[in-house]
């Protein structure tokens, strides 16, 4: 149980396009979901967290006009990296919480984002 | 501020030879203390969640315990297939958001 997908797990795409990246919730209901950010050896960056329903939550640094988070249902929520540069490659994460009421995040597998 | 410090941040070990990772902490009211592996180029894989101080929790070689200051993931000998990084988070009472460590890097020779 509690198996989180995403989808691309690899995009290539040119600087200054928009690329989108679904996280989905395969066999559980997510009032919350997070996108994370790592780069090579280091740990994972919280960039914002989203609930169903609702605006997401931006962390501080993290330009919400270039990355468009949609929480549109209880197991999907996507991240839109517009106009994207080559400093926006990176390994991007989800997560999510389960309406349980336990507070374990379940983590998809990544998505690598190279923008040339 | 809630900080995560994990040590050591490399670990060689002979297969077979047990040892103990370690995860210290400072949170505003601990709601939580999560362990998670995490392989390369893949996200993390959760292990354990840890509620209370005295709290142990164990999964095949690995054993987690936590104390109101720290927490530590002990691995019982090790097979290389126990090659990952070690994640660290907390989660704070009056927060929705993990804050995690920076890993501790796990190498186990054959």
């Amino acid at each position: 149980g509690a198996v989180v997908s995403q989808h691309p797990s690899r995009v290539i795409c040119k600087s200054g396009t928009s690329v989108k990246i679904e996280c989905r919730s395969l066999d559980f209901q997510a009032t919350t979901m997070f996108w994370y950010r790592q780069f090579p050896k280091q740990s994972l960056m919280l960039m914002a967290t989203s609930n169903e329903g609702s605006k997401a939550t931006y962390e501080q640094g993290v330009e919400k006009d270039k990355f468009l988070i949609n929480h549109a249902s209880l197991t999907l929520s996507t991240l839109t990296v517009t106009s994207a540069h080559p400093e926006d490659s990176s390994f991007y994460i989800c997560s999510a919480r389960t309406t349980s009421g336990s507070y374990e995040q379940y983590f998809g597998p990544g998505t690598r984002l190279t923008v040339t | 501020e809630d900080q995560v410090t994990q040590s050591p941040e490399a670990l060689r070990l002979q297969e077979g030879e047990s040892s103990s990772l370690n995860c210290s902490y400072t949170v505003s009211g601990l709601r939580g203390l999560f362990w998670y592996r995490q392989d390369p180029g893949k996200g993390p894989e959760f292990l354990f969640t840890l509620y209370s101080a005295g709290e142990e929790k164990e999964k095949e070689r690995l054993k987690a315990t936590l104390t109101k200051k720290e927490s530590f993931l002990h691995i019982t000998a090790p097979k290389p297939e126990d090659s990952a990084t070690y994640l660290c988070a907390v989660q704070a009472t009056i927060s929705n958001m993990l804050t995690f460590g920076g890993g501790t890097r796990l190498m186990v020779k054959p």
